[in-house]
């Protein structure tokens, strides 16, 4: 079975611009996370995805938002690029076990 | 607010060495711990979980014991491989796990041969 799969693996942006990162869970998962590595940090938990409906948020400002799609996958959208937005954002889904599997992530660039 | 702390890296050992990454934690009520590992060019796994006081996760050789009294989850495992070379992160989760998992920082852990 295929995993989490995120894309793009890689993108550059500049300062001001608008990104959309893509995220399909594994089949039967009803529940996606998103999470931002900044290197050298653990990763900080952004959004939870639940059927469709959002079930937590972090401490990240408005220009993040997320949704959830009938097939369960997920994007992840920043507007009003920063350079501190450069990082790995990570897609995790879930069953209802609560563990959560994580994609290889999309690394982000903002010059 | 939850967060955790755990030893700064890289930490450096010889295979067959015994391995010992700290973890220390600070939450309201009462969490369930993890330990994730990122092996390089991978995504984060869960290597073990412990959800009550006293409770020792284990998997693939490595163990951590759930301590309240100590606020502790530290990761051991008693004969390292070069395998083992990976970047491993200590979190919890309240609650229903609505505000997600807070991660510690990592600790890039390098075995020699």
């Amino acid at each position: 079975d295929a995993g989490v799969t995120q894309s793009p693996t890689h993108l550059i942006k500049t300062r001001g611009q608008q990104v959309t990162l893509r995220c399909s869970p594994i089949s039967g998962h009803k529940s996606v996370s998103w999470y931002q590595q900044v290197l050298g940090q653990g990763p900080q938990f952004i959004f939870q995805y639940y059927e469709k409906e959002e079930r937590g948020r972090g401490n990240f400002p408005d220009r993040f938002s997320a949704r959830q799609f009938p097939n369960y996958s997920s994007e992840l959208n920043v507007n009003a690029l920063l350079l501190g937005d450069s990082a790995l954002y990570l897609c995790a889904s879930s069953p209802n076990t609560g563990e959560l599997f994580f994609g290889e992530g999309s690394r982000l660039t903002v010059l | 607010g939850d967060s955790v702390t755990q030893m700064e890296g890289p930490v450096t050992l010889s295979e067959e060495a015994f391995l010992t990454i700290n973890c220390t934690y600070t939450a309201t009520g009462y969490p369930s711990l993890f330990w994730y590992v990122q092996y390089p060019g991978e995504g984060l796994q869960l290597l073990l979980k412990a959800t009550k006081a006293d409770d020792k996760g284990s998997n693939k050789g490595f163990e951590a014991t759930y301590r309240k009294e100590t606020t502790s989850f530290h990761l051991e495992k008693g004969s390292v491989q070069v395998s083992d070379s990976a970047v491993y992160f200590c979190a919890l989760k309240t609650g229903g796990g609505a505000d997600g998992l807070t991660f510690g920082k990592g600790t890039h852990l390098i075995i020699q041969p």
